[in-house]
């Protein structure tokens, strides 16, 4: 069974940094393309990030671009996301998504449960 | 990077059909065959309904049906049940590995 557990979440000050982490199982982790999806409060979804299997391929919303790092350990089937220069606008649950293949045009099929990012002072 | 254009809401009575439209451009919507849809419903994380514009992943009722025409996807779903009562996204591949999301769809039965 997939399993994504995404965590590092909780409440930061504007301008600080947090990292996310998501634990992958049930699958071999670096076989597939992975992603960061986000979504405020009560508002739609936002795609974020993603990246290849062997981190080749790397993509960003122009929203986090420069400010948001995805990048992944395969020997230890994680995912992250390094979050500098947060804002209010980047309070979200932020949820960790399996691609369906290895590259990062290919549908995202599995999601975890997400956690929350709260931007605030 | 514009969000892709879905309907706010939508509705039918049970057993009828309802359809989402989710417009985009030739750089997203148009220009790949790699739209999928997402059901949400409250406080879950999204599942996979469609990808790749109409094919259905396991376990996926054939009342979901996925469709394009140029730069405008459809998700079709008739025999509607009151379990099919969640928010509805698109979502399309736009070149240079990102992705885009529709503004999603509430679907009322």
């Amino acid at each position: 069974e997939v399993q994504l557990v995404e965590s590092g979440g909780g409440l930061v000050q504007p301008g600080r940094s947090l990292r996310l982490s998501c634990a992958a199982s049930g699958f071999t982790f670096d076989d597939y393309a992975m992603h960061w999806v986000r979504q405020p409060p009560g508002k739609g979804l936002e795609w974020v990030s993603g990246i290849s299997w062997n981190s080749g391929n790397i993509g960003y919303a122009d929203s986090v671009k420069g400010r948001f790092t995805i990048s992944r350990d395969n020997a230890k089937n994680s995912l992250y996301l390094q979050m500098n220069s947060l804002n209010a606008e980047d309070t979200a649950f932020y949820y960790c998504a399996k691609g369906s293949t290895t590259m990062v045009r290919h549908h995202f099929d599995y999601w975890g449960q997400g956690i929350l990012v709260t931007v605030s002072s | 990077q514009s969000a892709l254009t879905q309907p706010p809401s939508a509705s039918g009575s049970p057993g009828q059909s309802v359809t989402i439209s989710c417009t985009g451009t030739s750089s997203d919507v148009g220009g790949y065959n790699y739209v999928s849809w997402f059901q949400q419903h409250p406080g879950k994380a999204p599942k996979l309904m469609i990808y790749e514009v109409t094919k259905r992943p396991s376990g996926v009722p054939d009342r979901f049906f996925g469709s394009k025409s140029g730069n405008t996807a459809s998700l079709t779903v008739s025999g509607l049940q009151a379990e099919d009562e969640a928010d509805y996204y698109c979502t399309s591949y736009a070149g240079s590995h990102t992705y885009v999301f529709g503004t999603g769809t509430n679907v009322t039965v």
